[in-house]
């Protein structure tokens, strides 16, 4: 398996437009989770779906951020509109079903100017 | 509400050193507690997991961690520290049979040197 897979790797976008994050997950894994990393707030928890299900969405800092599972191998990030604050990494992972260890994508690193 | 705690932000150790990176943390039920390692511009990596059994657990590159309940604790630790070991270095904590989130603690950096 080619693991976690993530796109773009790194995107550069202006203030104001949307960002669309992407991720396949490990194929036959069950959940799926969305991190955001920054050196001021580490490694924090946006969003958690389970069988494409969102099950914990307390982390998305605010209405500008959407989390989608449209099937279980693909996910998404968006964020419209975009802000210089929400330059960071943001990681996805996922792992199968027992609540065992995730696996993580490389990130995509985002810079909004 | 779960959650990690690592309290240095920092470890400093001589190469061929033991070393130690702490880790509490904080669930409800029976922890499902991992560490993994992250290196520059890289996703995370996983090292190992303590699940239920032997409270000390292996992993990989030589790691392993020693599981306390009493203090819930979880502590990386090496023998014989290498300078490829240094690295950033997270403790993740899952609430086992409640809702299936993986927490993170804030990240320790590990410097080795030579």
């Amino acid at each position: 398996d080619a693991g976690v897979i993530q796109s773009p790797r790194h995107e550069v976008t202006e203030m104001g437009q949307e960002v669309t994050l992407r991720c396949k997950p490990i194929s036959g894994h069950n959940s799926l989770f969305w991190y955001r990393q920054t050196m001021m707030r580490g490694l924090e928890l946006l969003i958690y779906f389970n069988n494409n299900v969102p099950i914990d969405d307390s982390g998305m800092p605010e209405d500008r951020f959407s989390a989608k599972m449209p099937n279980a191998s693909f996910s998404t990030l968006k964020i419209q509109p975009s802000e210089p604050r929400d330059s960071a990494v943001y990681f996805c992972a996922s792992s199968p079903r027992g609540n065992t260890e995730a696996f993580f994508g490389q990130g995509t690193r985002l810079t909004v100017v | 509400a779960q959650s990690v705690a690592q309290p240095e932000d920092q470890v400093n150790v001589a190469e061929g050193n033991p070393l130690t990176v702490k880790c509490t943390y904080s669930v409800s039920g029976n922890p499902y507690l991992f560490w993994y390692v992250q290196y520059p511009n890289r996703g995370l990596q996983f090292l190992l997991k303590y699940i239920t059994g032997d409270n000390l657990v292996k992993g990989s590159y030589g790691f392993e961690a020693e599981f306390n309940k009493s203090q819930t604790s979880f502590h990386l630790k090496k023998p014989s520290a290498l300078v490829s070991d240094s690295a950033l270095y997270f403790c993740a904590v899952r609430d086992m049979g409640n809702t299936g989130k993986l927490i993170f603690g804030q990240g320790t950096t590990l410097q080795v040197k030579p």
